[in-house]
């Protein structure tokens, strides 16, 4: 069965102190990997799309990067703007998306 | 600018009263999805249209049923809801399903929360 797992659940950092978000992920006919951060009570935002092991993509304090078995969404040096949940998603060979439960960021000043 | 419009944002509906949620986009894009999502849970695919064909998920409740009269809007309609129909309902657009290259990503409406009295 497809199945994608982030951790940690819950994750408080001060300003500045990097860190990084793990996602797993077990699914047959990857087509790719999507990020996506949720604000309380919004809908999904798209951050990134990596199709292939090896890629990085990188947006103001966030990379995200891609193996095999997982992808990592590193933030350095986080702002409290930066507190939100954190989406992964999967992309089967049906064409749907398959959801983590997010990871929660907590950034305090 | 908004791209996927919801509405209502917030819904209070009777145990059983029917209620329908409604989607409107202005991408033009061929692809409308439902997902529900529940407190601190993933968003979980409930059907979608590609164009005019709809896709319905095998779990997906027959409660719960959808119409696209045209591309731009669609529109969940919950018959009768229960007290455990009470979520987050979130409506995406993609230009196409993924299956061949360069996919685009799903667009997100922010939602239409749910509750049931």
């Amino acid at each position: 069965e497809d199945q994608v797992t982030q951790s940690p659940e819950a994750l408080r950092l001060q300003e500045g102190e990097s860190s990084s978000l793990n996602c797993s992920y077990t699914v047959s006919g990857l087509r790719g990997l999507f990020w996506y951060r949720q604000d309380p009570g919004k809908g999904p935002e798209f951050l990134f799309t990596l199709y292939s092991a090896g890629e990085e993509k990188e947006k103001e304090r966030l990379k995200a990067t891609l193996t095999k078995k997982e992808s990592f969404l590193h933030i350095t040096a986080p702002k409290p703007e930066d507190s939100a949940t954190y989406l992964c998603a999967v992309l089967e060979s049906q064409g749907n998306l398959i959801f983590g439960k997010g990871t929660k960021l907590s950034v305090k000043p | 600018d908004a791209m996927v419009i919801q509405n209502p944002r917030y819904q209070v509906t009777q145990f059983g009263k029917p209620v329908t949620l409604s989607c409107s986009q202005t991408l033009n894009h061929n692809v409308m999805y439902w997902y529900q999502q529940k407190s601190s849970q993933a968003p979980k695919l409930l059907f979608h249209y590609y164009d005019k064909d709809f896709n319905n998920e095998a779990d997906t409740p027959d409660n719960f049923q959808s119409r696209r009269p045209n591309t731009s809007f669609c529109f969940l309609d919950i018959r009768s809801p229960g007290l455990g129909d009470a979520a987050m309902y979130l409506c995406a657009t993609s230009r196409d399903r993924g299956l061949g290259q360069g996919h685009q990503p799903q667009h997100f409406g922010d939602g239409t929360r749910l509750s049931i009295l």
